[in-house]
């Protein structure tokens, strides 16, 4: 079993670049997520998925977009990037229910510069 | 949105030492899940609590739900090199996190 499998591992963009994450889970988890990770800040929730066709803001949703298409997949775009987006992201995947853990990715660790 | 807030921000012990970290809500929460992140890693569940004054041990580990189920507490007992990380508390309806206590343990 892979889990939640995240690409790439590190990327450095050039300010105005995009680029997409990539995340994909094989638990056949409705809930989908991403995180960015500041020092001293925590993770912060970028967009959520409840499920295929479904996709909800989450706290830091400017300049990010995403889709659902399909259950295993839920990518993270940059539209155009900026220095100020310089993180780690992270993807994390659960089963539907409010009491379920979720699991997360080894991380895409990005710099703009 | 729902928010935790989570204390300290950095703890520092000696190894042997004894950890406790908090976690804060303004309002009920449904239940409270809690996470560690080692050094270079990604969060891993440790557990969740969901009852009213609840208690659960791992091992060295004890969490505490309060009975108003407005905060929370990871205790560590005789802290170990191995427990170096950052511990974060979860509200899990809302997938929000706390900001995290970074320990580090001195050999």
């Amino acid at each position: 079993n892979a889990g939640v499998t995240q690409t790439p591992k590190f990327q450095v963009l050039k300010t105005g670049q995009s680029m997409t994450l990539q995340c994909a889970q094989d638990m056949n988890h409705e809930y989908m997520s991403w995180y960015r990770q500041d020092p001293g800040m925590g993770l912060r929730l970028i967009h959520y998925s409840v499920g295929a066709g479904i996709t909800d803001q989450g706290e830091v949703p400017n300049g990010y977009n995403v889709s659902r298409s399909t259950t295993e997949d839920f990518p993270l775009r940059l539209l155009s990037a900026a220095p100020s987006q310089t993180s780690v992201y992270f993807c994390a995947s659960r089963q539907q229910g409010s009491n379920q853990p979720q699991h997360f990715g080894d991380g895409t660790r990005l710099s703009i510069l | 949105g729902q928010q935790v807030m989570q204390i300290p921000q950095y703890q520092h012990v000696q190894e042997g030492e004894d950890f406790t970290t908090y976690c804060n809500s303004s309002t009920t929460l449904s239940n409270i899940q809690w996470y560690k992140q080692r050094p270079g890693g990604h969060p891993v569940f440790l557990i969740q609590l969901v009852k009213s004054g609840e208690v659960k041990k791992q091992k060295r580990l004890t969490f505490q739900f309060g009975e108003a189920k407005k905060n929370s507490s990871l205790h560590i007992t005789a802290t170990q090199t191995t427990d170096v990380g950052t511990y974060f508390c979860a509200t899990a309806r809302q997938l929000t996190f706390g900001s995290g206590t970074q320990l580090t343990v001195l050999p």
